[in-house]
């Protein structure tokens, strides 16, 4: 089974900031296979990039995602209020899929 | 509108039985995978298997196997637990994923699963 490790465990920033998130893979991952998801208080999650970089449906263009091998960057450019959020990453290369424990981005 | 209806909230005792269910709409059902996402209260995600509407074929999480079942009929699909633990509480999420983009790329509100005696 793929380890996904997410870090930070929590992100305290303020509205405008960048948040750069990272997810570590125990193995090499193909980036075909790399996602990240928001899930929103009291929400399901919500897919924000697939295939390591590419943006879902309606996903403004401050979300970024880069990587390869076994490390993944998510980036968030100048933070909106409705960012504020938790952001999971999932790999679906190997199975089960396995997502990471979570980044939690709050208001500073 | 393309979305994943679930099932609303339920609570049972230890050793009951239970089926969830997720409902597709606007899209072709059949083209499409389901997958099942555990939430646990304050948790992360895990997830615990995927059916392909078409045929049902199934694959499942080693850490569900054998705990659970997933199946689908001809609009939905399905989560039954035969004999439920505490251990089986939380939120089961409904997600879709294609069949060459394995990602989730449509979720579902969720059902919240209370097991408590």
């Amino acid at each position: 089974e793929i380890v996904l490790t997410q870090s930070p465990g929590t992100l305290s920033l303020s509205p405008g900031d960048r948040a750069t998130l990272s997810c570590r893979a125990s193995q090499r991952i193909s980036g075909v296979y790399l996602a990240w998801y928001q899930q929103r208080p009291g929400q399901g999650p919500r897919l924000l990039l697939y295939s390591t970089s590419s943006r879902a449906t309606g996903i403004p263009a401050r979300f970024r995602g880069s990587g390869s091998g076994t490390d993944f960057t998510l980036t968030i450019d100048r933070l909106e209020p409705e960012d504020f959020a938790v952001y999971f990453c999932q790999q679906y290369e190997d199975s089960p899929r396995t997502f990471g424990q979570g980044t939690r981005v709050e208001i500073k | 509108e393309v979305q994943l209806v679930q099932s609303g909230a339920e609570v049972k005792r230890p050793g009951e039985s239970l089926k969830i269910s997720c409902e597709a709409s606007g899209y072709n059902f059949r083209n499409y995978f389901i997958g099942w996402v555990r939430q646990m209260p304050g948790k992360g995600l895990e997830w615990v298997g995927v059916i392909y509407a078409g045929d049902s074929d199934t694959t499942y999480s080693p850490s569900f196997e054998g705990q659970v079942t997933i199946s689908v009929d001809w609009s939905s699909t399905s989560l039954h637990w035969n004999s439920l633990k505490p251990s089986d509480s939380g939120i089961y999420y409904c997600a879709r994923q294609g069949r060459t983009n394995w990602h989730f790329d449509l979720w579902g509100p969720g059902t919240l699963v209370t097991v408590s005696s």
